[in-house]
């Protein structure tokens, strides 16, 4: 079974600052790991994935993340933030179980920017 | 391409009602599976379904049923209803087998009352 922790329930930051959200994991067998966005009574949106090769991964909407094997973190990091980033993220891990990946999704970090 | 969409948006429901709940997959997708995220928590998986059949269930009491029909789309069941169901419940379309591209519909908002 595999588990995600995000070490920060809320992060205020201001505007055109730099942002880091933090997201470890455990897992027995090698996972996929994502960051998804979520705004006000939305759905969940991808912002980036590892799957394999380099461990610096380049989503949307400017964000990146940073796999580390060694410390099984996969912290996302924006230079600069916007006002319009002020949404839910939420860290997942997948492995494979029955053919099939499930991912297992964090509790939630609150991006609050103010201006 | 569509996306994957949820009915109804919003629903009330009374303390040991029963309530079903639909989605529609992704074109192109062949696996539905099912979220309940509680106010302030993460999505928690209560199960997949592929080729009609239950493809992998999370911690959740079997009053939590579900359908997958020929065209790939779902219905999630919730009988005996409590307070501790009131929810956004998501629905997440993929490809069986494909670690990634899970796409998830806007949710629907269920309050027990």
């Amino acid at each position: 079974a595999q588990s995600v922790t995000q070490l920060d329930s809320q992060v205020p930051v201001f505007e055109e600052a730099p942002v880091e959200l933090r997201c470890n994991y455990s897992s027995s067998v090698s996972v996929y790991l994502f960051w998804y966005v979520q705004y006000p009574n939305q759905g969940l949106q991808l912002l980036l994935k590892y799957l394999s090769g380099s461990t610096l991964v380049k989503g949307i909407n400017g964000f990146e993340a940073e796999f580390n094997k060694s410390q099984t973190s996969f912290h996302l990091r924006k230079p600069s933030v916007h006002i319009s980033d002020t949404a839910e993220y939420f860290c997942a891990v997948s492995a494979l179980s029955g053919g099939s990946y499930i991912p297992t999704f964090g509790r939630g970090t609150s991006l609050i920017v103010h201006p | 391409e569509t996306g994957v969409t949820q009915s109804p948006t919003h629903l009330i429901k009374t303390r040991g009602q029963q309530v079903t709940l639909r989605c529609s997959s992704q074109s192109g997708h062949n696996t539905v599976s099912w979220y309940q995220q509680a106010l302030g928590q993460g999505p928690q998986f209560i199960f997949q379904y592929y080729r009609e059949e239950e493809n992998g269930r999370g911690n959740f009491p079997p009053r939590f049923s579900g359908l997958q029909f020929p065209n790939y789309s779902s219905e999630l069941n919730v009988n005996a209803l409590e307070l501790d169901d009131s929810a956004l419940y998501l629905c997440a379309s993929s490809l069986k087998g494909q670690a990634y591209g899970y796409t998830f519909g806007s949710g629907t908002r269920l309050t027990v009352v």
